[in-house]
């Protein structure tokens, strides 16, 4: 059983740049979902993807946007950097089904670490 | 609006003592609730998963228990070891929306 893997591991941008990063889920898995971790914090919730579509969204702005893909892997794009998007970026996978209970059990991959000059 | 707290921020015990860790939430309609422990700028790793119906969960040294009433949840780690060296988060998932909470952690330290 494959895991979730993100790439790349750490990047380094300047203010007003795009990033993408990207995320694999793990194997059986039809859900992604994207975290910002700052410094010290908790994860915040930025959006989830399923079945290609955005299945929910947090308190972040349109400059976050994502993208799922038939395979269920995911990109998660940040336009205009600004110095606060300095952070860990966390993708975790799920199983949702419509048809039966769900645990809603999040696994997570290693993150991306971003950081805004 | 969920909000997660976790006390304490950081703990430091000796090798071999039995400690809690606690979390607590303010809106007790959750669907779940999950323990993670994140080493240092890595990523998190699921150790338990409570689902709303249940009391507790078990998985070798760990134990979680669920209080949604009272909005709290513990994380009994049995017999520390160094290598539980590591922050601990919980994060809740509410009824009807995908975005799950979480609390800033409790950073363990055991020490040899």
């Amino acid at each position: 059983e494959t895991g979730v893997t993100q790439s790349p591991t750490h990047l380094i941008k300047t203010r007003g740049q795009q990033v993408t990063l990207r995320c694999s889920s793990q194997s059986g898995h039809n859900t992604v979902s994207w975290y910002q971790q700052a410094l010290g914090q908790g994860p915040q919730f930025i959006f989830q993807y399923y079945r290609e579509e955005e299945n929910g969204r947090g308190n972040f702005p349109p400059r976050f946007s994502g993208l799922q893909f038939p395979n269920y892997s995911s990109e998660l794009n940040v336009n205009a950097l600004e110095l606060d998007d300095s952070a860990l970026y966390l993708c975790a996978s799920s199983l949702l089904s419509r048809t039966y209970p769900n645990t809603g059990e999040l696994f997570f991959g290693e993150g991306s670490r971003l950081t805004v000059l | 609006k969920q909000e997660v707290t976790q006390i304490p921020a950081a703990l430091s015990v000796p090798e071999g003592e039995n400690l809690v860790l606690n979390c607590s939430f303010t809106d007790s309609a959750i669907y779940n609730l999950q323990w993670f422990r994140q080493d240092p700028g890595k990523g998190l790793t699921s150790l338990l998963l409570i689902q709303s119906s249940q009391r507790e969960q078990t998985s070798g040294r760990l134990n979680a228990s669920l209080d949604k009433s009272s909005g709290r949840s513990t994380l009994y780690i049995a017999a520390s070891q160094p290598g539980d060296s590591a922050t601990y988060l919980c994060a809740v998932r509410p009824y009807n929306n995908n975005d799950m909470r979480f609390g800033a952690g409790t950073r363990l330290t055991v020490k040899p």
